[in-house]
């Protein structure tokens, strides 16, 4: 079946450090990709819709300049932690629907989440 | 624009017991129904799905729900649990014809115990 790999699955560094997160479908063309973040114990909470070729679309609070987001290619979306502060620290994954998706009847494809704890 | 509560933060069980995890929803439009089930430090696996016909629908691990539109309602239920089954459940809507965007329910914490 479809799957989305996420990558690093953990990263721990000192603050001001940028971080890189990427989100490949592995299978399937991603037009549309999802970036979510969880606090511990918490639901997820959507922070931005990633566009293939367009800028991305960010949830009411996120800052832009701080979570950048770049999706260059069918496959691959990338969310950069920019400057990284301790209240970074958070469960980040990312979904995409399958191909051909778009009427919001297909389950979307998770990735494995990525673990971000900052010093 | 849409709203899911699932109204127990967290569920004790005992293994082998029956088990139903809550949801409700509320929309101005029509929606699809999912239920995803998270294992610690991982992403969410789809559990199972509403999206037309049949109010009952069955999923993996032995998983049902019945979606109930008078009440708003897609209650998550399995007959007989497993210490496996110890998880995050979450309950998600997305909107009919409106793109792939999902708004998830808090989460409910299965715990089942010996």
């Amino acid at each position: 079946g479809a799957v989305v790999s996420q990558h690093p699955s953990r990263v721990i560094c000192k603050s001001g450090t940028s971080v890189k997160i990427e989100c490949r479908s592995l299978d399937f063309q991603a037009t549309t990709m999802f970036w979510y973040r969880q606090f511990p114990k918490q639901s997820l909470m959507l922070m931005a819709t990633s566009n293939e070729g367009s800028k991305a679309t960010y949830e009411q609070g996120v800052e832009k300049d701080k979570f950048l987001i770049n999706h260059a290619s069918l496959t691959l979306s990338t969310l950069t932690v920019t400057s990284a502060h301790p209240e970074d620290s958070s469960f980040y994954i990312c979904s995409a629907p399958p191909s051909g998706g778009s009427f919001g009847n297909q389950p979307q494809h998770f990735g494995d989440g990525t673990r971000l704890s900052i010093l | 624009a849409q709203s899911v509560t699932q109204l127990d933060s967290q569920v004790p069980v005992f293994e082998e017991a029956p088990v139903e995890l809550r949801c409700n929803y509320s929309s101005s439009v029509s929606v699809y129904l999912f239920w995803y089930v998270q294992y610690p430090n991982q992403g969410l696996q789809l559990l199972l799905k509403y999206l037309s016909g049949s109010t009952l629908v069955k999923g993996i691990n032995g998983f049902e729900a019945e979606f109930n539109k008078s009440q708003t309602s897609f209650h998550l239920r399995k007959p007989s649990v497993h210490i496996s089954d110890t998880a995050e459940y979450f309950c998600a809507v997305s909107e009919v014809n409106a793109g792939n965007m999902l708004t998830f329910g808090g989460g409910t914490r299965l715990m089942v115990k010996p």
